[in-house]
């Protein structure tokens, strides 16, 4: 199975702040690579699809890019709604595996 | 718009199978792969299998001996099957569609979830 890992594990941010994600693959997963934020309580909501390309209707403070196996989420001014658990997921090959998540909560 | 519901026992007694099913509404099961997850309490998500609208299937391994997902087109819902379950499957099940035909663009739309439970 492919690993994915995420750093950091949790991270305090301000209202306005930039805010950068790193998710990492074990192996080339090419551009399969998602990005998912959830909310207590409720479903993952897809950001990030193709490593880069945003999900129709949302805001384009959310941004994807990849370096070889390591990819980035970058919130460029993060909101009061951001604040989540943040999910990579590659699509490259089947199982699908995520990332352990990273938690974005208030400084 | 299209909205994915879970639905089952949220009781399972040890040993014995889970069963879920996800109902599509809003549009057509056809041409869509579909795909369960599954959120054990406090940790991370975890992929159970998908389906494509013919009816193809695609297992995790690590569940794939015990594992059963089929779908209804006529109804418009596809189901998850999972035997001898152990208190290790306690989890949230959630569905989701994978977006435009492909598994490869992420999944766009996903159920509420359901929590599953399982105890004696």
């Amino acid at each position: 199975d492919i690993q994915m890992t995420q750093s950091p594990a949790s991270l305090s941010a301000s209202v306005g702040d930039r805010v950068t994600i790193t998710c990492r693959a074990s192996q080339n997963i090419n551009t399969y690579l998602n990005w998912y934020l959830q909310k207590p309580g409720q479903a993952p909501k897809l950001l990030i699809f193709g490593a880069s390309s945003l999900q129709g209707g949302l805001p384009s403070r959310f941004s994807g890019s990849r370096s070889g196996t390591d990819f980035t989420l970058t919130i460029s001014s993060l909101q009061p709604e951001d604040f989540a658990t943040y999910y990579c997921q590659q699509s490259y090959i089947t199982p699908f595996t995520f990332g352990p998540g990273t938690k974005v909560d208030i400084k | 718009q299209v909205q994915l519901q879970e639905s089952g026992p949220g009781l399972v007694k040890p040993s014995e199978t889970l069963s879920l099913t996800c109902t599509v509404s809003g549009a057509s099961i056809s041409g869509y792969y579909w795909s369960w997850i599954r959120q054990p309490p406090g940790k991370g998500l975890e992929w159970i299998a998908y389906i494509f609208s013919s009816g193809s299937t695609n297992y995790n391994p690590s569940l794939k001996s015990r594992l059963t997902i089929s779908v209804d087109m006529s109804e418009r819902q596809f189901s998850l099957k999972l035997s001898s379950v152990t208190a290790a499957d306690t989890a949230v099940y959630y569905c989701a569609r994978h977006q435009s035909g492909n598994v490869v663009y992420g999944m766009d739309v996903w159920g509420q979830g359901t929590t599953v439970t399982v105890s004696s």
